[in-house]
């Protein structure tokens, strides 16, 4: 059971990025899925969830990205998607996506993706 | 619901017991998780629910409370638990994490 993010990397002020979570081990659309991140030197910062296939995949997203950020899935590739437009200095962070055990926790982590954005 | 761990910084011995502190600005019930972090490793989930263990996770860890007041404590603390401590809620949106408790070696 694990999940592997991807496609981070250097993206410029005003661009987009799109990461990737692939799950393997279990069936990522029975679970609800989150994407977090840590900024250098900061705390974890819960970015945004993607409900289960049976709640039609619903979302919600922190404050700090609203309007930015879009989370969707792929049940055929198992994966969960992180799209984040117009990113900015602060949006540097280590990506980690994770599993929610049902119990109010999540307790299966990606081993993170880092993203820098700068020009 | 903001959470606000302390201490932000403790300092301890191998073999010793320390207890880590979570409050909460509104009740957020049982729905509580620790974190144990590592630099340039994921988070590792130790206790769900406020007070059950993760499965794999050594009896040394424990967790208590209910509605604003939680604690983690470790026993006999090992080299291995030298890392960063995390709490988080799940009542209702944002999700949050307490600012963390870095746990050193004396």
């Amino acid at each position: 059971v694990q999940l592997v993010e991807s496609g981070g990397g250097l993206v410029q002020p005003g661009g987009s990025l799109r990461l990737t979570c692939s799950a393997s081990g279990f069936t990522s659309i029975d679970h609800y899925m989150d994407w977090f991140r840590q900024a250098p030197g900061k705390g974890l910062e819960w970015v945004g969830r993607s409900r289960n296939k049976g709640e039609r995949y619903s979302t919600e997203y922190a404050a700090s990205v609203n309007g930015r950020v879009s989370i969707s899935r792929d049940e055929y590739k198992n994966s969960l998607y992180l799209l984040m437009k117009n990113v900015q200095a602060e949006d540097t962070a280590v990506y980690y996506c994770a599993k929610d055990n049902s119990h109010w926790a999540f307790d299966i982590w990606g081993q993170g993706t880092l993203v820098t954005v700068s020009s | 619901i903001q959470l606000t761990q302390s201490p932000s910084f403790l300092s301890a011995s191998v073999g010793e017991t320390v207890t880590v502190t979570c409050r909460a600005s509104q009740a957020v019930n049982n729905y509580l998780g620790w974190y144990q972090k590592k630099a340039g490793k994921a988070p590792e989930l130790l206790i769900y629910a406020a007070s059950t263990l993760q499965s794999g996770v050594p009896s040394r860890f424990s967790g208590s409370g209910f509605g604003t007041e939680f604690t983690l404590t470790i026993t006999n603390l090992q080299p291995g638990d030298f890392a960063t401590y995390y709490c988080q809620h799940l009542k209702g949106y944002p999700i949050t994490f307490g600012q963390g408790t870095r746990l050193e070696i004396k």
